[in-house]
């Protein structure tokens, strides 16, 4: 069964850090991975999307990588802010599934 | 700036009741996505739909059924609402059906009483 793992479920820092968020899956058939951030009782915003053939992705702040090999892909913050504060979610769409598999997220608490 | 937006950011219904949540992109998007989202589970996709009166059943169709009568309009249609289906609804939209849903609604929280 196609699975997605996000662990740590929750995750504290104060201000400034850099920080790493972790996402594992079990299909490496994968056609792209998607992190998006989701405000509470809010929808989903994607944030970078990694395609199969891509290693990572960078927006502003953020970097995302993908290794296939191992089942894993990160999203990486740079200079935490308090405005970072939210869940995270990371989700894969592979070949065999055709569709977008979530994640339970990461909440993520940056404390100033 | 894209957008998906959705009719309703809350909505508070009796069991029984037939419930109409509508989604609207204005990207020109041909996939077009409905999730729930509940504590514990995650994001579940409950149906999808690749074009113009194209639908596909998701993960959990059970209850629901669709409408997609024009490409910016997708309709999630619960027939006769039940408590178990109190949750946050997610639209999504795509370009790409891979993208798998990249453009989310605001989401609506329905309550069935």
């Amino acid at each position: 069964k196609q699975e997605v793992t996000q662990i740590p479920a929750a995750l504290s820092v104060p201000e400034g850090e850099n920080l790493v968020l972790n996402c594992s899956f079990t299909d490496s058939a994968i056609y792209n991975l998607q992190w998006f951030r989701q405000d509470p009782g809010k929808g989903l915003t994607s944030l970078l999307l990694i395609q199969s053939s891509q290693r990572e992705q960078t927006s502003g702040r953020l970097n995302a990588s993908l290794d296939k090999s191992s089942g894993r892909s990160t999203l990486y913050i740079a200079a935490s802010q308090p405005g970072d504060s939210a869940t995270y979610l990371c989700a894969e769409f592979t070949q065999g599934a055709q569709k977008l598999v979530f994640g339970q997220g990461t909440r993520l608490t940056i404390n100033p | 700036d894209v957008k998906v937006t959705q009719s309703s950011r809350y909505l508070v219904k009796r069991t029984g009741e037939k419930v109409f949540l509508e989604c609207v992109q204005d990207m020109d998007h041909e996939n077009m996505f409905w999730y729930r989202q509940d504590p514990g589970l995650g994001l579940r996709l409950i149906y999808f739909s690749y074009d113009v009166k194209m639908k596909e059943k998701g993960d959990i169709p059970e209850g629901y059924s669709v409408s997609r009568e024009k490409k910016e309009r997708f309709s999630l249609i619960l027939e006769s609402a039940s408590t178990n289906q109190t949750s946050m609804y997610l639209c999504a939209s795509s370009f790409h059906f891979a993208a798998g849903g990249g453009f989310f609604g605001p989401g609506t929280r329905l309550t069935v009483l």
